[in-house]
């Protein structure tokens, strides 16, 4: 069975810090990969999708992810984070048509 | 409009009781899913129909019994409720069964 790892459960950074967030998967076949954002009481919002092409995806709001097959990883970046991105964020694999989900990684942004 | 809705939104209840939560979609997707999501956050599938069949049917246990009267609702009924229960509980949908999942805003279940 397919399995989603994110290695930090809880990140905290002050303003305008870089953000690096990881996650692994394991399944050998063709995945389609994403990373979903919740913020405090809120419902999922997908940030980025990778599905093929280009390994490197941007999405909203200045977040881009990097797909690197050889290493079953699929880490979220943001060069200089906001307080606005305080929020839980969760790595999600798609294979065999199911979708999958890490623990998530909670990130506080101090002002 | 919302693209997919849940209700209720909070839902609070005794042990033991039977409940429901009702999911609707307005993306005219032909997939849609339930999650329950505990208390740490850990996001789990619970069932997935696609086209009103039930394609995914986790580990969960048989007092909980998915109904979709159509493409674009997907009920989640609970018999006999219990403490274990308590979770939020997410609606999603997609198109295609490997598409993008979109997400609603929750029912936060509390069994006391």
């Amino acid at each position: 069975a397919q399995s989603v790892s994110q290695h930090n459960h809880h990140v905290i950074l002050s303003e305008a810090a870089s953000l690096e967030l990881g996650c692994n998967y394991s399944y050998g076949g063709t995945v389609n990969l994403f990373w979903y954002v919740q913020y405090p009481g809120q419902h999922l919002q997908l940030l980025l999708k990778y599905f093929s092409g280009d390994p490197l995806v941007k999405g909203i709001k200045g977040f881009e992810a990097e797909f690197i097959k050889s290493k079953f990883s699929f880490n979220l970046r943001k060069p200089s984070v906001q307080w606005s991105d305080t929020a839980e964020y969760f790595c999600a694999v798609n294979a065999g048509n199911m979708l999958t989900f890490g623990g998530g990684t909670r990130l506080m942004v101090k002002p | 409009d919302t693209a997919v809705s849940q209700t209720p939104k909070y839902l609070v209840t005794q042990m033991g009781n039977d409940k429901s939560i009702k999911c609707e979609q307005n993306l005219g997707h032909d997939t849609m899913y339930w999650y329950k999501q505990d208390s740490k956050k850990f996001l789990k599938i619970m069932f997935s129909y696609n086209n009103k069949e039930l394609i995914i049917n986790e580990t969960v246990p048989n007092r909980f019994s998915p109904k979709s009267p159509d493409k674009a609702h997907l009920n989640l009924h609970i018999n006999s409720l219990e403490l274990g229960d308590s979770a939020v509980y997410f609606c999603a949908s997609s198109q295609g069964q490997g598409g993008i999942q979109y997400f609603g805003a929750g029912t936060r279940l509390s069994v006391l």
